[in-house]
C-alpha cells in the first residue's frame, strides 16, 4: 500500500493566477498520476508524472497549462497555470503499486473566482 | 480508444435491499479494478479481478469478471448506510487506468 499526502486540501484563487499542488508518497513508487474530478463526476486523467523526464499528457491537457514535476520516486507537483473559473475542480494525485492498484491523495479542491 | 461504460448512474435503495452496478468495456481487459469513493472523500481501491469468469467476495460485496473479460459487476447484499458512496470500475489502457462514470449509491434507512 501507499499513503499519499496532498496539499493544499483546498484553495480559493483569483482568475489569472497559478497554484501548485504538492503530492508526497510514503514509499518509492514507479508510477504517479494526476487526475481531475468535477463534483459528482468521474475521474479524468490529466497526465502521468514521469520521474526524471517530462510528464505524459492526455488529450486535452497541455504542459503550458498543467506543468508537472517529478524530481524523485516519492514526490510530484502539479501547477494549474493562468487559472479561470473553468479550472475549478478537485485535483487528485495517485500512485500505482507493483500490483497495479492506485492509491489516491485526499484531493485538492480548487475554486477560481 | 478503450472506454469503460458503467450503469446505472445512480441508485437509491432501502436499507437491506441489494444493489448491483455493471461495467462494460469496448475491448477485452487484462484486468478490472473497483474503487469506492465516500461523499467528500477520495477513491479507495476495493479489488482487482484478473481471470476470466473470476468471482471474489468481500463480506457482503461480490465482484465478477465476465468470461470474455469485457464486463464486470459489483453486487452488494443487504445494503447498509455505510455502503453509501460512488462505486467506480476501472480498466487498464497501457500503464494507465480508465475509470467508468461511476454509480452513486444512496441508502435510505
Amino acid at each position: 500500500s501507499a499513503v499519499i499526502s496532498q496539499k493544499p486540501s483546498r484553495d480559493i484563487c483569483q482568475r489569472g493566477t497559478s497554484l501548485t499542488i504538492q503530492c508526497q508518497v510514503d514509499s518509492q513508487v514507479t508510477m504517479m498520476f494526476w487526475y481531475r474530478q468535477q463534483p459528482g463526476q468521474s475521474l479524468t486523467l490529466i497526465a502521468t508524472a514521469n520521474q526524471g523526464s517530462e510528464a505524459t499528457y492526455e488529450s486535452g491537457f497541455v504542459i503550458d497549462k498543467f506543468p508537472i514535476s517529478r524530481p524523485n520516486l516519492t514526490f510530484s507537483t502539479l501547477t494549474v497555470s493562468n487559472m479561470s473559473p473553468e479550472d475549478s475542480s478537485i485535483y487528485l494525485c495517485s500512485a500505482q503499486t507493483g500490483a497495479g492498484e492506485l492509491f489516491f491523495g485526499e484531493g485538492s479542491r480548487l475554486t477560481v473566482l | 480508444g478503450q472506454q469503460v461504460m458503467q450503469i446505472p448512474q445512480y441508485q437509491h435503495v432501502q436499507e437491506g435491499e441489494d444493489f448491483t452496478t455493471y461495467c462494460n468495456s469496448s475491448t477485452t481487459l487484462s484486468n478490472i479494478q473497483w474503487y469506492k469513493q465516500r461523499p467528500g472523500g477520495h477513491p479507495v481501491f476495493l479489488i482487482q479481478l484478473v481471470k476470466s469468469g473470476e468471482v471474489k467476495k468481500q463480506k457482503r460485496l461480490t465482484f465478477q469478471f465476465g468470461e470474455a473479460k469485457k464486463n464486470s459487476s459489483l453486487h452488494i447484499t443487504a445494503t447498509q448506510t455505510t455502503d453509501v458512496g460512488t462505486y467506480f470500475c476501472a480498466g487498464p489502457r497501457g500503464n494507465k487506468l480508465v475509470f467508468g462514470a461511476g454509480t452513486i449509491l444512496r441508502v435510505k434507512s
